[in-house]
């Protein structure tokens, strides 16, 4: 299995250009998130997905747009890029909770370090 | 407001020296506490899940334990290969919130 990847690793941008990021996993996870990590601001959800066909906003959800049109793959998209945007976004996915078993927790992509110029 | 706060910020020690890592947090509804290593350049690696106040786990080196205010990570004798940024996150609902981390270095 190859877990959670994401495409691209790397990415430099012009502010007003827009781009896609792509996550994939094979573990047939329902749950699928978008996080950006910033210096001394840790990870911060930006949206997330609880099934195919469904997304919702987490904590900074503004400038960014999503969409899981397949169970194994969910797109992060960035209409018109600002300085503010550079980060790096890491993906994510698990198993739905279940209240007699334990959280189950997510799994991690390697990362897209994102630059606006 | 859902909050989680690590500390401290960054942590040196020497190989065999053990500390503890600190995860205090304010959620409602906490479904799960959780530990990851991020080492540089990488995505983060999951560790342990807490559930149940009072609650430990261990692997290895680590052993990580849960109030119903805050979460520790004992790290016993420490290799320079533990050297990492571990986070803490909690589960409420369908999201999770994480706290900014601790650098943990261990000279040799």
């Amino acid at each position: 299995n190859a877990g959670v990847t994401q495409t691209p690793k790397f990415r430099v941008l012009k502010t007003g250009q827009s781009m896609t990021l792509l996550c994939a996993q094979d573990m047939n996870h329902e749950y699928m998130y978008w996080y950006r990590q910033d210096p001394g601001m840790g990870l911060r959800l930006i949206h997330y997905s609880v099934g195919e066909g469904t997304t919702a906003k987490g904590e900074v959800p503004d400038g960014y747009n999503v969409s899981r049109l397949k169970k194994q793959n969910f797109l992060l998209g960035l209409e018109s890029a600002a300085p503010s945007q550079t980060s790096v976004y890491f993906c994510a996915s698990r198993r739905p909770w279940v209240r007699t078993i334990a959280p189950d927790e997510q799994y991690f992509g390697p990362g897209t370090r994102l630059t606006v110029t | 407001e859902d909050q989680v706060t690590q500390s401290p910020e960054a942590l040196r020690l020497q190989e065999g020296e053990s500390s503890s890592l600190n995860c205090s947090y304010t959620v409602s509804g906490l479904r799960g506490l959780f530990w990851y290593r991020q080492d540089p350049g990488k995505g983060p690696e999951f560790l342990f899940t807490l559930y149940s106040a009072g609650e430990e786990k261990e692997k290895e080196r680590l052993k990580a334990t849960l109030t119903k205010k805050e979460s520790f990570l004992h790290i016993t004798a420490p290799k320079p290969e533990d050297s990492a940024t571990y986070l803490c996150a909690v589960q409420a609902g369908n999201q999770f919130y994480f706290g900014t981390g601790t650098s943990l270095t261990v000279i040799p």
